[in-house]
């Protein structure tokens, strides 16, 4: 079955650490996993894809198709990057499936 | 670019009434469209995906004849709660893709909380 688990619902970090978003998934074909952001009182806006291989914002993602994961990272932790964070998951069928998410505070 | 928008952003209703809501996208034609549902502190669950011109699907455990989409032009789709009861109360957001390639990605709108009394 086609899953995506986010483990933390919560994750607090000081300004200028370093962030790791977890996410792993399970899917039988070839995956294409993205990361989505929310901001406060904003839409729904996508982040960045595997595909893409780009950095945004300084976050990258890599896929490691071995531990079926696509961590979130980012150096240095800025206090515009406070938001919820959601992995997911497109499959053969063009839909996109959604982790629980992530809510990312970053402390001054 | 890319602006999908949602209406109304916000609707409160009585039990029983039926409650529209529409998804347009606003600068380009959206030949897929998706609805999702959306419980507080939770994640997005994909209800269906509607197609311009054709039946939309339905995800397993979706009703649809109280969900009714309607996806009749490239830049509007219509979600429809029938006879709304207060488990319908939920956060439905819809989103738009350009293409039925994959290479597209979902722009989403602002989302429309619904209240049933």
């Amino acid at each position: 079955a086609q899953r995506v688990t986010q483990p933390e619902k919560l994750l607090s970090v000081f300004k200028g650490a370093p962030v790791e978003l977890k996410c792993n998934y399970s899917y039988s074909g070839s995956p294409e996993l993205f990361w989505y952001v929310q901001y406060s009182r904003q839409r729904l806006q996508l982040l960045l894809r595997h595909i893409s291989r780009e950095s945004i914002k300084g976050f990258t993602a890599d896929l490691n198709k071995g531990e079926t994961s696509f961590h979130l990272k980012k150096p240095f932790a800025q206090e515009e990057d406070s938001a919820m964070y959601y992995c997911a998951l497109g499959d053969s069928a063009s839909k996109i499936i959604f982790g629980s998410g992530t809510r990312l505070s970053i402390r001054p | 670019g890319a602006v999908v928008s949602q209406h109304p952003s916000w609707v409160i209703c009585k039990s029983g009434t039926s409650v529209k809501i529409e998804c347009r996208s606003l600068d380009f034609q959206a030949t897929t469209m998706f609805w999702y549902r959306q419980f507080p502190k939770q994640s997005l669950m994909l209800m269906a995906t509607s197609n311009e011109g054709s039946k939309a699907t339905y995800e397993q455990g979706v009703e649809k004849d109280k969900f009714l989409i309607n996806h009749a032009s490239l830049t509007l789709s219509t979600l429809t709660v029938t006879s709304a009861h207060p488990e319908d109360s939920s956060f439905y957001i819809c989103s738009a893709r350009a293409s039925t390639g994959f290479n597209q990605p979902q722009h989403f709108g602002d989302g429309t909380r619904l209240s049933i009394l």
